[in-house]
């Protein structure tokens, strides 16, 4: 296994319908982060949420924290085609704060 | 918000030569930048933390001699693919922090 472990690796909904990701890891984290990735793209930051935190929110996107079960989760809400896309949380352990081990990511299709 | 570019987005070059990527910090300054590698439907693995002025910090397996990387200046990181092989080939980004990590666009290299 390794750090940053995600379910599923693949979901395919329809739109409207919400999304939920989930991910585990193995350390002890600063933060965690959440990206997303379109095919042949670079990564887009969606949202940073700190070890002392449980629950953010933006927009149609709320993640949650449970560092006793070292995990978290990525729901996206009412989703669209254009969330069509890979998803990946990464932590960021060290003190570089930059220093980020990414999960394998989930593939999520939204058919229209 | 802060961007960084990389080029050449996409690279197709011949069995032994060498091929220089760059990545560049648009509008802010970073004395640090991260070079990842991404095989197809795979997650981010860090190869190496490039620091500006100094040595760049290789993850383990990474060669060296191999992926040479200079951080000649605050906004400028390049990564040298040198004698590429077809196992090379790959999808590589770079990221640089100003509050939050931002990622390039990625270079797409093909090694024939």
């Amino acid at each position: 296994s390794q750090q940053g472990e995600e379910d599923p690796q693949a979901l395919s909904i329809q739109e409207g319908e919400n999304a939920t990701m989930n991910c585990s890891y193995k350390t002890s984290i600063n933060n965690l982060q959440w990206y997303r990735q379109n095919s042949g793209r670079g990564l887009v930051h969606l949202i940073l949420i700190r070890s002392n935190e449980r629950e953010k929110h933006s927009g149609r996107l709320r993640v949650t924290l449970d560092t006793s079960k070292k995990s978290s989760s990525l729901l996206i809400t009412a989703s669209r085609a254009a969330d069509t896309a890979s998803y990946f949380c990464a932590t960021d352990e060290g003190t570089s704060g930059s220093r980020l081990t990414f999960g394998e990511g989930t593939q999520l299709t939204v058919n229209p | 918000g802060a961007v960084v570019s990389q080029h050449p987005s996409w690279v197709i070059c011949k069995s032994g030569t060498s091929v220089k990527i760059e990545c560049r910090s648009l509008d802010f300054q970073a004395t640090t930048m991260f070079w990842y590698r991404q095989f197809p439907k795979q997650s981010l693995m860090l190869m190496a933390t490039s620091n500006e002025g100094s040595k760049a910090t290789y993850e383990q397996g990474v060669e060296k001699d191999k992926f040479l990387i200079n951080h000649a200046s605050l906004t400028l990181s390049t990564l040298t693919v040198t004698s590429a092989h077809p196992e090379d080939s790959s999808f590589y980004i770079c990221s640089a922090r100003e509050e939050e990590l931002f990622f390039g666009e990625g270079s797409r290299l093909t090694v024939l």
